[in-house]
């Protein structure tokens, strides 16, 4: 299985502050015939299902702030809240969609300091 | 807008069958993937399996043995049968939809349903 790690699992950042959490994916998910990146990012709050917010590792869902932003490639990835807002309080989640069976990272709990 | 129910008991005997239906509203079942992921309680996410509206599938080895998706368009409804159900299944379930052509992930997901295992 491509085992997909995030650190921190935990962060704590300042009303308006940047946000980065990361994500690393113990294979390629890069795929050179279409140059893409087979990673997701999701934002779970509590009692709620995942949310879509990056695909292909960089490309905002619809309707998703601009604030959230999605960078990397091959096996190292970044999901950049560059301004945190209350309602961003959440655990994030990346996931790998190149090899089956896909998976997902352990998550990463953002808070408030 | 698309909307998924899941549905189904929410209590199970160990060593019996898990057995729920993903009811898909506001948009066909046609042309798509449709997957089962669980989420232990405060645990992460794991995908079970996955099955195009045609019918072929795409299980998870670490339950392949235990699992069976299965879909009725006539009925715009995804299945989940888990067979020899232990403590460790004890978890919400989703369904979700991958993401239509040209994109990536899920992008649309049910409400959740736990599922308790216990005698």
């Amino acid at each position: 299985d491509s085992v997909m790690t995030q650190s921190p699992d935990s962060l704590a950042v300042s009303l308006g502050e940047r946000a980065t959490i990361n994500c690393k994916s113990s294979q390629s998910v890069f795929y050179i015939p279409n140059n893409k990146n087979y990673l997701a990012w999701y934002q779970q709050k509590p009692g709620q299902p995942p949310k879509l917010l990056i695909y292909w590792a960089s490309a905002r869902e619809s309707g998703v702030p601009d604030r959230f932003s999605g960078s990397g490639s091959g096996t190292d990835f970044t999901l950049t809240i560059s301004s945190l807002q209350a309602e961003d309080v959440a655990v994030y989640y990346c996931q790998q969609y190149y090899y089956t069976p896909w998976t997902f990272g352990q998550g990463t709990k953002v808070e408030i300091k | 807008q698309v909307q998924l129910q899941e549905s189904g008991p929410g209590l199970v005997k160990p060593s019996e069958t898990l057995s729920l239906t993903c009811t898909v509203s506001g948009g066909s079942i046609s042309n798509y993937y449709w997957s089962w992921i669980r989420q232990p309680p405060g645990k992460g996410l794991e995908w079970i399996g996955y099955i195009y509206y045609s019918g072929s599938t795409n299980y998870n080895p670490s339950l392949k043995s235990r699992v069976t998706i299965s879909v009725d368009t006539s009925k715009n409804q995804v299945s989940l049968k888990l067979r020899s159900v232990t403590a460790a299944d004890t978890a919400v379930y989703y369904c979700a939809r991958g993401a239509e052509a040209g994109k990536g992930g899920f992008d649309y997901w049910g409400q959740g349903t736990l599922v308790t295992v216990s005698s």
